[in-house]
């Protein structure tokens, strides 16, 4: 059973405009996640992560927002550059690092 | 250079035959996984390693083994490989401590297709 949902498969945005990517999860012992990047070919790269302990952590034009209430979190990127099109997963834990839980993905195309 | 790499990078086999995937890094790393990836699936853990000594199952290890050859060095065995291993299979290292991100740092991948 998947404990970790993208539940959008897909996703265009014009350059320049943002990006929301979602993810849900069903564990309520998870207590840090992480965001991916993956372009075709190569390995996931990460991104940015974030603790249960925030609701919100930043870098760049990249933003991780956290509602542990409703198990759900979102990447935001703004703005949106055609570097950024690639499939996008987040990933989850419990206990701080130890088995990480993927989400099936989300492909990004930023249209120039 | 990589830190982490896969050999091969890409493998056709058939049915029945016993198939070992490597993977080294140069990052220092204790920990290292291996993930399969597949269409609608993302990436699901296969086995993970927190030192040479320790070595764990994760969500699906069945039909596979591992060995933890060094500190450095992972591999994954398919012991007689059926065509639903057909997958794309990544490698990992990560760190571990309060001044990590608990990141994992990938390989480039290895494609394998049994028929």
């Amino acid at each position: 059973d998947q404990q970790v949902k993208q539940n959008s498969p897909s996703l265009s945005v014009q350059e320049g405009r943002i990006s929301i990517l979602n993810c849900d999860y069903t564990n309520s012992m998870f207590d840090y996640f992480l965001w991916y990047k993956k372009y075709p070919a190569e390995g996931p790269t990460f991104l940015i992560s974030i603790s249960s302990i925030k609701d919100k952590n930043e870098d760049g034009r990249f933003t991780v927002f956290l509602n542990k209430s409703a198990k759900h979190l979102s990447l935001h990127i703004v703005p949106s550059q055609p570097g950024d099109s690639a499939v996008y997963f987040c990933a989850a834990s419990a206990n701080t690092g130890n088995q990480f839980y993927f989400g099936t993905g989300t492909s990004l195309t930023v249209i120039p | 250079d990589a830190d982490v790499t896969q050999t091969p990078r890409n493998r056709i086999t058939k049915t029945g035959k016993r198939i070992m995937l490597e993977c080294s890094q140069t990052k220092g790393h204790d920990r290292m996984y291996w993930y399969r990836q597949d269409p609608g699936l993302g990436l699901r853990l296969i086995y993970y390693s927190f030192d040479v000594k320790d070595i764990n199952k994760g969500e699906i290890s069945d039909g596979y083994s591992v060995s933890r050859q060094a500190q450095a060095k992972f591999s994954l065995s398919l012991e007689s490989a059926i065509p639903n291993q057909t997958a794309l299979y990544f490698c990992a290292t990560s760190d571990h401590g309060p001044r990590t991100n608990n990141e994992q740092f990938f390989g480039p991948g290895t494609r394998l297709t049994v028929l």
